[in-house]
């Protein structure tokens, strides 16, 4: 099936810095993209929705300005989280969109952990 | 707005035993619903799909059910195998699976003895 990657898988880093998140779809293009936030022994809570090319759509309470997301190419977006806090440790994952002739499905990547000291 | 509920575990089973993990859900249109499965280190994979009422979703041994009077999804195997061993998410968009983002209930951690 189609791959997604995350990366890095896990990072630590001190507060009020910025940390990278990126998302590939590995051999198929991804015109959409989603991020999603998982809590410990919570859902996965959706973030917004990347599409290439234009501005992502964030959902009701996520900060814009915070959570930063660039959909720059059809097999990369990338999730910026803007002077972090201890708050904002958590698990973040990424989906991808795969719309061909058979199937209209998302792949999910392995996520990534973050850790703000 | 959109909602999904299933029992929290760890549920904890012998090999070739039968399993059900709840899945309830509350939306305002006709969505579709899915299981995900989340092995250790690894991403979601989906399990299985279904897009319209009383439609069954079936994949390795593993079925749903999707009950509109009872707004439910519950997820069986007749007989689990310790490879079973996972997190299982029930899930629902408003669109086929790939438009829209998914609701996810918490997830069920499952725990197959050998």
């Amino acid at each position: 099936g189609a791959v997604v990657s995350q990366h890095p898988s896990r990072v630590i880093c001190k507060s009020g810095t910025s940390v990278k998140i990126e998302c590939r779809s590995l051999d198929f293009q991804a015109t959409t993209m989603f991020w999603y936030r998982q809590f410990p022994k919570k859902s996965l809570m959706l973030m917004a929705t990347s599409n290439e090319g234009s501005k992502a759509t964030y959902e009701q309470g996520v900060e814009k300005d915070k959570f930063l997301i660039n959909h720059a190419s059809l097999t990369l977006s990338t999730l910026t989280v803007t002077s972090a806090h201890p708050e904002d440790s958590s698990f973040y994952i990424c989906s991808a969109r795969y719309y061909g002739r058979l199937a209209d499905t998302q792949y999910f990547g392995p996520g990534t952990r973050l850790t703000v000291l | 707005g959109d909602s999904v509920t299933q029992m929290e575990g760890p549920v904890t089973l012998s090999e070739e035993a039968f399993l059900t993990i709840n899945c309830t859900y509350t939306a305002t249109g006709y969505p579709s619903l899915f299981w995900y499965v989340q092995y250790p280190g690894e991403g979601l994979q989906l399990l299985l799909k279904a897009t319209k009422a009383d439609d069954k979703g079936s994949n390795k041994g593993f079925e749903a059910t999707y009950r509109k009077e009872t707004t439910s999804f519950h997820l069986e195997k007749g007989s689990v195998q310790v490879s079973d061993s996972a997190v299982y998410f029930c899930a629902l968009s408003d669109s086929g699976g790939g438009a829209d983002g998914l609701t996810f209930g918490k997830g069920t951690h499952l725990i197959i003895q050998p």
